[in-house]
């Protein structure tokens, strides 16, 4: 198996531009999460999904964000618009069942300028 | 809220010596425990884990101990190797949800 993909690795916009960050899990995995770490604040949870259902959302930091699961094998992150302090490194992961173990991707590095 | 929490940013061993990686929560409610290890320009990857029911759980050279009466776990590396030298996080997850809690890391140095 590949592992979890995500793309683009890397990612330069500027402030006020849209950015969308994709994910392909591992096939077969149920659960999928995206996360956010920065220097300060470590891996933040930002959304998971359990068989392609938002399940919670609550560590997504403002509207500005949203993210979609529209197929087992496919998720996006977006962020509308963009700002500075959204540069991180984005990281999706995948797991089988409540399994505990979380399969992260190569995570996606934003920087917004 | 940082319910798991890191204490150390960084840790410097010596090859061959032991390097001990600790980690508090807070939450009693979780019930499982996991270290990750990360690779510059790299996602995270399994380590090891331990489950509320055990206070021990050793892969090679690798040993997760878990204190649930203080919160605290603690990841034992023995010998330490070069190869070692990256970010370790820990989890914590609890059994009524899917919701896994990550400490900011340690960023390990081992020395040749």
């Amino acid at each position: 198996d590949a592992g979890v993909i995500q793309s683009p690795r890397h990612e330069v916009t500027e402030m006020g531009q849209e950015v969308t960050l994709r994910c392909k899990p591992i096939s077969g995995h149920d659960y999928l999460f995206w996360y956010r770490q920065t220097m300060m604040r470590g891996l933040e949870l930002l959304i998971y999904f359990n068989n392609n259902v938002p399940i919670d959302d609550s560590g997504m930091p403002e509207d500005r964000f949203s993210a979609k699961m529209p197929n087992a094998s496919f998720s996006t992150l977006k962020i509308q618009p963009s700002e500075p302090r959204d540069s991180a490194v984005y990281f999706c992961a995948s797991s089988l069942g409540t399994g505990r173990e979380q399969y992260f991707g190569p995570g996606t590095r934003l920087t917004v300028t | 809220d940082q319910q798991v929490k890191q204490n150390s940013p960084s840790l410097s061993v010596q090859e061959g010596r032991i390097s001990i990686l600790n980690c508090d929560y807070t939450n009693s409610m979780f019930d499982y425990f996991l270290w990750y290890k990360k690779y510059p320009a790299e996602g995270p990857t399994f380590l090891i884990s331990i489950s509320s029911i055990k206070d021990k759980n050793e892969d090679g050279r690798f040993t997760v101990f878990l204190n649930k009466s203080a919160k605290h776990l603690s990841l034992h590396i023995v010998p330490s190797q070069p190869g070692d030298s990256a970010v370790y996080f820990c989890a914590a997850s609890a059994l009524s949800n899917n919701d896994m809690r990550f400490g900011a890391g340690t960023r390990l140095t081992v020395k040749p």
